[in-house]
């Protein structure tokens, strides 16, 4: 049972490059959400998705663009990377938005230069 | 001020010890709570929700004071393998209804 997968598990970026992060998950799961993490600052929500076909902003959204391809993949894109976006990003899902266990995947390193 | 506060630590105990930590919330409409367990490298994965009347899983016990706007976690008789970092998960009412907020975790160190 896979879970939640992201791809890449690392990437490093010159800053003004573009990138995204892919999410697919196989639990039937109707939530997505995308998290970075930064020492000290814990998860913050950049965005998430209640269902498919719907995406709102979470914490922080800035410099970042999202979308729900279908009900299994959501995926997060940068248009212009910079250093402030280095982070370890979490994709999770659950099964509706209103319930608490998320499931994450294993998570994203990124580095921008 | 932040959502969701937590302690960041690091709490270091000996095995065998007692340790609670706690999580503020801001949100009086905040629905629902959990703790989460991190370890290093790793995703974090669900500890157990938090309950209005508190709850207990093992070693493990968890509660909720709605006046005050916070929970705790108390671990008992604490292992080695509890090292990790403990994250504090608030699933928001009115307009954060559906995120789920976290706090910024608590370091936990278990140490011989």
């Amino acid at each position: 049972n896979a879970g939640v997968t992201q791809t890449p598990k690392f990437q490093v970026l010159k800053t003004g490059q573009s990138m995204t992060l892919q999410c697919a998950q196989d639990m039937n799961h109707n939530s997505m959400y995308w998290y970075r993490q930064d020492p000290g600052m814990g998860l913050r929500l950049i965005y998430y998705s209640a269902s498919e076909g719907t995406t709102d902003k979470g914490e922080v959204p800035n410099g970042y663009n999202v979308s729900r391809l279908n009900k299994r993949e959501f995926s997060l894109r940068l248009e212009s990377a910079a250093p402030s976006q280095t982070s370890v990003y979490f994709c999770a899902s659950n099964r509706a938005s209103n319930t608490g266990e998320l499931f994450f995947g294993e998570g994203s390193r990124l580095t921008v230069l | 001020r932040k959502e969701v506060e937590q302690d960041p630590g690091p709490f270091n105990v000996p095995e065998g010890a007692t340790v609670a930590f706690n999580c503020t919330y801001s949100n009086s409409a905040s629905q629902s709570f959990f703790w989460y367990r991190q370890d290093c490298r790793k995703e974090p994965k669900l500890l157990m929700s938090v309950y209005s009347s508190g709850n207990e899983d093992g070693r493990f016990t968890a509660q909720l004071n709605r006046a005050s706007q916070y929970i705790s976690l108390l671990i008992r008789d604490s292992k080695l393998s509890d090292s990790a970092t403990y994250l504090c998960a608030v699933n928001g009412g009115g307009t954060s209804y559906g995120k789920l907020t976290f706090g910024q975790g608590t370091i936990l160190t278990v140490h011989p």
